[in-house]
């Protein structure tokens, strides 16, 4: 039971390059969430799935888009990196039910130059 | 989702209680309070939610006061694992997607 897994770790881009960032979870879990966490900052929210065929923006969508696989699976794409994307990146994870946690995973770590 | 305001750093001795407040006066009813904390590095991990009853459980216990406007976590014995910095949420609980909303919170140092 590994619970909620990103992919990669780590990656380095160059301006204009495009990456997908891969989520996946084994919890059975409905609702699935990309953060964005700045040096020194709080995490924001970048886009949400509340269920399996939806997707909604968060607070900072603005270059980035999302796909909703499957119930398992949330991947995040940054068509053309710009140095301003340079964050950790969270995924997490929520059962459904109103006041149910966010489980998070281990985040990646992305710089682009 | 109402604005929460902590203290940037708290230090506490290794075995005491670790006190943290957050104030959160523009709260609605609707409105739970969350905190979460994020180890150096790690994904932020749930540590406990209250609506306005005070709350414990194996990880902290969670003082809300009786008009809503501030509450307080509770580490009762701080451990050196426990450094870490601490965010206290005030959620919307709705349909709407559930978000966390993420200030800058607290970082606490525990010292041996």
């Amino acid at each position: 039971n590994a619970g909620v897994t990103q992919t990669p770790k780590f990656q380095v881009l160059k301006t204009g390059q495009s990456m997908t960032l891969q989520c996946a979870q084994d919890m059975n879990h409905n609702s699935m969430y990309w953060y964005r966490q700045d040096p020194g900052m709080g995490l924001r929210l970048i886009y949400y799935s509340a269920s399996e065929g939806t997707t909604d923006k968060g607070e900072v969508p603005n270059g980035y888009n999302v796909s909703r696989l499957n119930k398992r699976e949330f991947s995040l794409r940054l068509e053309s990196a710009a140095p301003s994307q340079t964050s950790v990146y969270f995924c997490a994870t929520q059962r459904g039910g109103l006041t149910d946690t966010q489980y998070f995973g281990p985040g990646t770590r992305l710089t682009v130059l | 989702d109402a604005k929460t305001t902590q203290p940037t750093s708290m230090d506490c001795a290794e075995g005491r209680a670790a006190n943290l407040p957050c104030n959160h006066s523009t709260i609605s009813g609707n409105e739970y309070v969350y905190w979460y904390r994020q180890i150096h590095s790690q994904g932020p991990q749930y540590i406990i939610h209250g609506l306005k009853n005070n709350e414990t459980n194996e990880m902290a216990s969670l003082i809300i006061t009786e008009d809503r406007k501030s509450s307080t976590l509770i580490l009762p014995h701080a451990t050196l694992r426990d450094t870490a910095v601490y965010y206290c949420i005030v959620r919307v609980v709705n349909n709407a997607g559930n978000m966390l909303t993420f200030g800058g919170g607290t970082r606490l140092m525990v010292k041996p």
